[in-house]
Formats: C-alpha cells, sequence, structure tokens
C-alpha cells in the first residue's frame, strides 16, 4: 500500500456520461497530481494542486476539471465522455523535496 | 512533442543477465531524472534517481547513467530476475526550478520481461 488512494479501482460508463475520479495522498502530501495514461501512451500530466490551489496545467482537456478540498482529497472530473477517454487515470502525492507516490489508478472504460 | 523518449517498447533478458533501458530527452532544462517500475494492476514506484551533477547513481542491482552532453540516461540491472518484469518508465524534472510546482514527464515505457 503506498498510502495513496484511489477510487473507484474500475469504472464503466457510456458515452456522454460524466465521472468523478478520487484521490486521498499520503498522510502530509500536499501536492496531488493526475496523469493519464492511454494505450501505448506514456504518463500524460493534467493537472496540479498544491494545498488546494491549481499549481500546473499539462494536457487537460475542458471538458475535465480537478479539485483539491481543504482535507487535501483531491477528484478529477471528466464530462462528456469520449471513447478516446478510456484510459488508466493515476494520481500521485508529493511532500518537500521527496518524489511522487502513485496510487493504484482508475480504469476507465467508455462504452 | 515528446521530451522524454524510450525507444524501446520491449526488451527481453535471461535471468542472471544484464538489463539495459534506455531513455533520452531533449530538454536542457530537465536536471533530475527518475526511473519508475510497474506491474500489471499497480501505480508506479520509484525505483532510483539522478540529478545532473552527477554521471552515474548505484543502488543494489539497479545503476543509473546519465550523460548529459547526449542526453541520454540508461538503467542497468544486474543481475535481472524475473521478479524485475515490469514495465519501466524514466521521467524528468527541472528539480531545482520545481519547487511545489515540481512536475515529472514521463516517457512511453519499456517492457522488460526476464525469462527464467
Amino acid at each position: 500500500d503506498s498510502g495513496v488512494t484511489q477510487t473507484p479501482k474500475h469504472l464503466i460508463t457510456a458515452t456522454g456520461q460524466r465521472v468523478t475520479l478520487r484521490c486521498s495522498p499520503r498522510s502530509g502530501d500536499l501536492s496531488v497530481y493526475w496523469y493519464q495514461q492511454s494505450l501505448d501512451q506514456g504518463l500524460q500530466f493534467l493537472i496540479q494542486y498544491y494545498n488546494g490551489e491549481e499549481r500546473a496545467k499539462g494536457n487537460i482537456l475542458e471538458r475535465f476539471s480537478a479539485q483539491q478540498f481543504p482535507d487535501l482529497h483531491s477528484e478529477l472530473n471528466l464530462s462528456s465522455l469520449e471513447l478516446g477517454d478510456s484510459a488508466l487515470y493515476f494520481c500521485a502525492s508529493r511532500q518537500g523535496s521527496s518524489g511522487y507516490t502513485f496510487g493504484s489508478g482508475t480504469r476507465l472504460t467508455v462504452v | 512533442d515528446q521530451q522524454v523518449k524510450q525507444n524501446s517498447p520491449s526488451l527481453s533478458v535471461q535471468e542472471g543477465r544484464i538489463s539495459i533501458l534506455n531513455c533520452d530527452y531533449t530538454n536542457s532544462m530537465f536536471d533530475y531524472f527518475l526511473w519508475y517500475k510497474k506491474y500489471p494492476a499497480e501505480g508506479p514506484t520509484f525505483l532510483i534517481s539522478i540529478s545532473s551533477i552527477k554521471d552515474k547513481n548505484e543502488d543494489g542491482r539497479f545503476t543509473v547513467f546519465l550523460n548529459k552532453s547526449a542526453k541520454h540516461l540508461s538503467l542497468h540491472i544486474v543481475p535481472s530476475q524475473p521478479g524485475d518484469s515490469a514495465v519501466y518508465f524514466c521521467a524528468a524534472s527541472g528539480f531545482n526550478s520545481g519547487g511545489s510546482n515540481y512536475k515529472l514527464t514521463f516517457g512511453k515505457g519499456t517492457l522488460l520481461t526476464v525469462n527464467p
């Protein structure tokens, strides 16, 4: 157990729908990062939050949004889902100058 | 534009032999490099890192070499074991300029298979 908790582990939904992925970082970690891993792709950076504030944005679609709550958990919202959004979504947290600690991911399948 | 490239999607080696995984980068601002290992159905786990002030870092069976002039790094695993079979991701960051915005850029990964 890495200490980073992601729920749900699997999600199957239809095109056009909206889903919310949840991430609880390791205790004490202020930074949360979201990454997407599609077939044959590496880990693509989506967005970072630090202590509740958005700090960096990567290749995140306008249909996607995220937030970090006062208790430091984060949610990634994906709307108007398309088949191409099917992927593994990873959350990672970090404290200070340490490296990332990843959760086990949420596998999203859009049908 | 892919800033971190792992050109070999897969690598197969015999148990006990050396595994060499390669990674190239294009962004000269990168000054901190990491390798992550990923098993199926799990998130990536940190393996080893190297700062640009070094050209080698060793941790047990794992050694990372950095060639800054060539913008190339490699991970050596000696001896390779069947349990090392996983996807290996190379990652890079402008660590010293990252601060609270520290963001890793990953390659696409190399699937290593170690045959008994």
